[in-house]
């Protein structure tokens, strides 16, 4: 099956930059979906590789993709961003989504 | 605005069956692919099941495959999870997300808020 790997945890202070990384074979050759859960609430998608996902959330949130790290940024983190992150790809080789373990951002 | 209304989560002993209904508005529910997703208490995501438009193609994660069966209606714009031979591993928060496209193999691009089950042993 395929694994998706994440940090367990990300400290980063208000006002710096946050990467969480989502680490796979060849994750480079798929799409990778990013969701945000704060406590209590619901997951909800805040980057996607999908060009046409027209996002209300902040331009603060990007990803990136290649070989096999997939990686969220947040830029200029705000206390409001403290959250698990969760990494999601299609595997087409056994037609099952995949979620990564998620990953605690703590923002000091 | 798109709304996922989840229902039928509670308790149930092991062994049992229970069924979840998630009803949805806010968007043409027959162009739309549909997942169900968990999450254990204090634990991360699971994927649990999609299916597509018409419900002509299902697919499960190995964990639920021959004991959770997913299901919708299109005109009541329903959907459905029936779960059996529950253990106290499904226990979980179960999620409805409306899917991008038809096909279940878009983004998730809005979830409810949940339903809970229980499964006392």
């Amino acid at each position: 099956s395929y694994v998706l790997t994440q940090p367990p945890s990300v400290s980063v202070a208000p006002g710096q930059a946050a990467r969480i990384t989502c680490g796979a074979d060849n994750i480079g050759g798929k799409s990778v979906h990013w969701f945000q859960q704060r406590p209590g609430q619901a997951p909800r998608l805040v980057v996607s590789e999908d060009s046409d996902w027209p996002s209300d959330i902040a331009e603060r949130f990007s990803g990136s993709n290649s070989d096999n790290t997939a990686t969220l940024t947040i830029t200029r983190v705000e206390a409001g961003d403290e959250a698990d992150y969760y990494c999601q790809v299609w595997d087409t080789d056994t037609d099952h989504w995949v979620f990564g373990g998620g990953t605690k951002l703590t923002v000091l | 605005d798109v709304h996922l209304v989840e229902s039928g989560g509670g308790v149930v002993e092991s062994g049992g069956s229970l069924r979840l209904s998630c009803v949805v508005s806010g968007f043409k529910f027959e162009d739309s692919a549909m997942h169900w997703v968990r999450q254990a208490p204090g634990k991360g995501l699971e994927w649990v099941a999609l299916i597509n438009w018409d419900g002509g193609n299902t697919y499960y994660a190995d964990s639920v495959k021959g004991r959770f069966t997913v299901s919708r209606d299109n005109r009541r714009n329903a959907l459905f999870l029936q779960l059996n031979r529950l253990t106290p591993d499904d226990a979980a928060l179960y999620y409805c997300i409306k899917g991008h496209g038809d096909n279940g193999y878009g983004r998730f691009d809005f979830w409810g808020q949940g339903t809970l089950v229980t499964v006392s042993s």
